[in-house]
């Protein structure tokens, strides 16, 4: 157990609805990263936020937006869905703010389905 | 420039051998390179990370080699047991970029009894 608890676990919903994803981090991890993981895409960092603003933005689509609340979980808001959003939804912590070597906690994930 | 390429997509061994996975990146910025397990249905684990000034690193049964030069890595697997299959991905990482890691696409590997 990684200490990351993500929810839902499992979301079917169809195109062009809105679905959010919640994320808590570790206790005292202030870093929380949002990946995605599809079949032809591979894992793919979507953003980071760090004690609740935005460090780093990676291949995150605008119809897509997170944000880090005072008390440190995280929110992956996706709207406009479309069939190739389906994918797995991973949320990671990390007690650091830039420096890493690369030591991230993943959550199991959100899998979403849009049908 | 991003890339890590990871070889092979999948991996069959039996229970007592050595797997060995292979990558190779472009970017010469990359400053550490961690491996992540993943079982099914759960988020990728931290294995081991090397950084590259190091040319091999063992923890248990589990070996990075690091080919600077030739911005390779690889991942040895000795004596894979049936708990070892998994995903194994490779991963690069830019030190002060935090934890904005480049995957590999990834090695399903599967020990047979």
């Amino acid at each position: 157990d990684s200490g990351v608890t993500q929810t839902p676990k499992h979301l079917i919903t169809a195109t062009g609805q809105r679905v959010t994803l919640r994320c808590s981090p570790r206790s005292g991890d202030l870093s929380v990263y949002w990946y995605q993981q599809s079949l032809d895409q591979g894992l793919q960092f979507l953003i980071q936020y760090y004690n609740g603003e935005e460090r780093a933005k990676g291949n995150i689509l605008e119809r897509f937006s997170a944000q880090q609340f005072p008390d440190l979980h995280s929110e992956l808001n996706l709207s406009s869905l479309e069939l190739g959003d389906s994918a797995l939804y991973f949320c990671a912590s990390s007690p650091y703010p830039q420096g890493n070597t690369g030591e991230l906690f993943f959550g199991e994930g959100s899998r979403l389905t849009v049908l | 420039q991003q890339q890590v390429k990871q070889s092979p997509q999948s991996l069959i061994v039996q229970k007592g051998g050595i797997s060995i996975i292979n990558c190779a990146y472009e970017n010469t910025a990359f400053d550490y390179f961690p491996w992540y397990q993943q079982f099914p249905g759960k988020g990728p684990a931290l294995l081991i990370a090397i950084r590259p000034d190091v040319s091999e690193k063992k923890e248990g049964r589990f070996t990075i080699s690091f080919n600077k030069s030739a911005k390779q890595f690889s991942l040895h697997i000795m004596d894979s047991q049936p708990g070892d299959s998994a995903t194994y991905f490779c991963a690069a990482v830019i030190y002060n970029q935090g934890g904005k890691l480049i995957f590999g696409q990834g090695t399903e590997l599967s020990v047979k009894p």
